[in-house]
């Protein structure tokens, strides 16, 4: 098992409110990653991250945002939730490496999201 | 677009028998990972293989790769009902990222 922790492991909120799905790892990886998945459906990677005060959005746009203040933190916040937002969220984690690295990644066991 | 295709995107076998998966890709490649998800799990990393192999084993998982066809397979051998699960497959390149692919559902019946 990977030590990388996601909370709540569900959630189930009202529109419009505030949340934030927390991700935290102790492997002291540099990049930290989140995806969104519908189920059965493929992952999309929102955000990443390659260190401290580092964000980046990722290939599918979502109106969430991040934040890295700690190496092993990467919270996920949702200022306003609607129903579009219902998924499962995936965290990960991958160690910076050198050239040689894989860039493989351990995975939180997700976060699943219902707005009503 | 994704990256990597999987295909199919489900597969139902009975129990002993081997599956096979397959991923194309578009872009050219540093390694190329398989994962494993449970149903509403996170995935879990299985094997990878370099660019320059061709084949690589680990236990019951054998992965081949063939780079002129950008395409590689994951073949399990004696399948068991644990290993119901959706099967990924993820690229990695000069971007320092993976790209996941769409997927694989394996259902293997007692």
């Amino acid at each position: 098992e990977a030590d990388i922790y996601q909370t709540p492991r569900y959630l189930v909120i009202g529109t419009g409110k505030k949340i934030t799905l927390e991700c935290s790892q102790t492997m002291g990886h540099d990049k930290m990653y989140w995806y969104q998945q519908d189920p059965g459906m493929e992952l999309h990677l929102i955000h990443y991250s390659y260190g401290v005060n580092s964000t980046e959005k990722g290939d599918l746009s979502s109106e969430s945002t991040v934040s890295r203040i700690r190496t092993e933190h990467f919270p996920l916040t949702l200022e306003s939730a609607r129903p579009s937002h219902t998924s499962q969220y995936l965290c990960a984690s991958s160690d910076r490496g050198g050239l040689a690295s894989t860039d493989t990644q351990y995975f939180g066991p997700g976060t699943r999201l219902t707005v009503l | 677009s994704q990256q990597g295709e999987e295909d199919p995107q489900a597969l139902s076998i009975q129990e002993g028998e081997n599956a096979t998966m397959n991923c194309s890709y578009k872009t050219s490649i540093n390694n190329l990972q398989w994962y494993r998800q449970n149903s509403g799990r996170g995935l879990v990393h299985l094997i990878l293989i370099r660019s320059n192999e061709r084949e690589k084993h680990s236990g019951r998982l054998r992965v081949t790769l063939d780079t002129s066809k950008k395409s590689s397979s994951l073949l399990i051998t004696a399948s068991r009902a644990a290993d119901t699960a959706s099967y990924f497959c993820a690229t990695g390149g000069s971007a320092r990222q993976l790209t996941f692919g769409s997927g694989t559902q394996l259902t293997v019946l007692p």
